[in-house]
């Protein structure tokens, strides 16, 4: 998975709680990415990073903010959980905008 | 908005066919086209892409071929063999971080 991990690999938390999802990256890639896999819909962006402390928002964003204060480390995090936030969450980065994305190995989160 | 469409959502094909799924855009600025493979439990991977200026590209087994003027490009496989079973995933890329994703092509071959 080209240099990428991503923490915890699964989650289970209650409505309402914030959660923290992080992914780490050895290959010093400029843009990283978080996405959302549902059944029916691909891969959705939430976020991305295109810099330390660079970020903007992407297709289904509320609920969601990041931070990125180290090129290796970008967090996702839901301020407060709701059920329909239960998904498989992608990290995935790249070296040039333009060019292909890799992913990580997705972290599994249920929202009860 | 932009989207992409892909279909069919399920292949089956024994071992050996060929497997077939297309995709078409709507934002007629895109320009690069990759393929992703994702086997179960793992996160996507790129197979193959294509950039707008090319109409086809081959990797081995994989080919894709790219019509703009109709908005849509398709994915190749010959020779398929049971490994090749995963969901495969297109999308459509302007760059800028603007990529939009097929739904996904559930892919079995039969042995």
């Amino acid at each position: 998975d080209a240099g990428i991990t991503q923490s915890p690999r699964h989650k289970v938390t209650e409505t309402g709680t914030p959660v923290t999802l992080r992914c780490h990256q050895t290959e010093n890639h400029r843009y990283m990415y978080w996405y959302r896999q549902d059944p029916g819909h691909g891969l959705r962006l939430i976020h991305y990073s295109y810099g330390v402390k660079d970020t903007d928002k992407g297709e289904v964003s509320d609920g969601y903010s990041v931070s990125r204060s180290k090129t290796e480390d970008f967090l996702l995090t839901l301020e407060s959980a709701t059920s329909s936030q239960t998904s498989v969450y992608f990290c995935a980065i790249s070296d040039n905008q333009v060019d292909e994305q890799y992913f990580g190995p997705g972290t599994r989160l249920t929202v009860t | 908005g932009e989207n992409v469409e892909q279909h069919p959502s399920t292949l089956s094909v024994q071992e050996g066919d060929s497997a077939v799924i297309k995709c078409t855009y709507s934002d007629s600025a895109s320009n690069y086209f990759p393929w992703y493979k994702q086997e179960l439990g793992k996160g996507p991977q790129l197979i193959i892409d294509i950039r707008s200026n090319v109409g086809e590209k081959k990797d081995q087994r994989i080919a894709v071929t790219l019509n703009k003027t109709a908005k849509h490009f398709s994915l190749h496989i010959t020779e398929t063999q049971p490994e090749d079973s995963a969901v495969y995933f297109c999308a459509a890329s302007t760059g800028g971080f603007k990529t939009i994703f097929g739904a996904g092509t559930r892919l079995f071959v039969k042995a």
